[in-house]
């Protein structure tokens, strides 16, 4: 059971758009910055998004990030085949149990129809 | 360009140790704070533990602290983990990550290196 709740899938067609959600609490999301991974089947995971909405140079605007209150979501637009993969969210979890804690998002499997 | 190699995975019975290296490459290691990650097998991503840019601070998951002991020799553009007492449910892929800052908290971890498997089996 993962501290942030992600859907275990979606899906779309090629060139249309989605978003994955990323729900968390105030001692996670709701107090520190979010970031996306992207891990294409059998690789590394990969950073995609960090500070809530900003890219790294050389991911495409296609995606994007926003985080609202304890929530975050991922969208991708002009959904591509090679999108197919992984997402994950992460952040620090900062509760008053725990020492120092990074978590993830279960992680959400993309499949482009 | 900015690399990390992982290395020292395989197999290992219950109640074993194992060692893995993290070199890093293409950046100032000694400026940043270093994660290990794990991810078992069709399962997702674990934070496991956490070094601070100049080895004096570090934090591990409850699942592996006192198992565990995260390293780093700047000399060598290198991070260890130190594995005690493994466990079957330890096995899993092994990522060692750069975070985004030299302290041990980190907004971000970017990049990551291709991982070593690491099974824990009788």
């Amino acid at each position: 059971q993962s501290v942030l709740t992600q859907p275990p899938s979606v899906s779309a067609a090629p060139g249309q758009k989605v978003t994955i959600s990323c729900s968390g609490s105030s001692s996670n999301i709701g107090n520190n910055y979010v970031s996306w991974y992207l891990q294409l089947p059998g690789t590394a995971p990969k950073l995609l998004i960090y500070d809530n909405n900003k890219r790294p140079s050389g991911i495409p605007d296609r995606f994007s990030g926003a985080k609202s209150g304890t929530s975050a979501t991922l969208g991708i637009t002009g959904l591509q085949t090679g999108d197919e993969a992984d997402y994950y969210c992460g952040t620090w979890d900062s509760s008053l149990s725990a020492d120092f804690n990074w978590v993830f998002g279960g992680g959400t499997k993309l499949t482009v129809l | 360009q900015v690399q990390l190699v992982e290395s020292g995975g395989g197999v290992v019975q219950p109640g074993r140790s194992l060692r893995l290296s993290c070199v890093a490459s293409g950046f100032t290691f000694r400026s940043f704070g270093m994660h290990w990650v794990r991810q078992a097998p069709g399962k997702g991503l674990e934070w496991v533990t956490v070094i601070s840019f100049d080895g004096n601070n570090n934090y591990y998951a409850d699942s592996v602290k006192g198992r565990f002991t995260i390293s780093r020799d700047n000399s060598k553009n290198t991070l260890y983990l130190q594995m005690n007492s493994l466990r079957a449910e330890d096995t899993a892929v092994y990522y060692c990550a750069r975070g985004s800052g030299g302290s041990c908290y980190s907004r971000w971890f970017d990049p990551w290196g291709q991982g070593t498997l690491v099974t824990v089996s009788s």
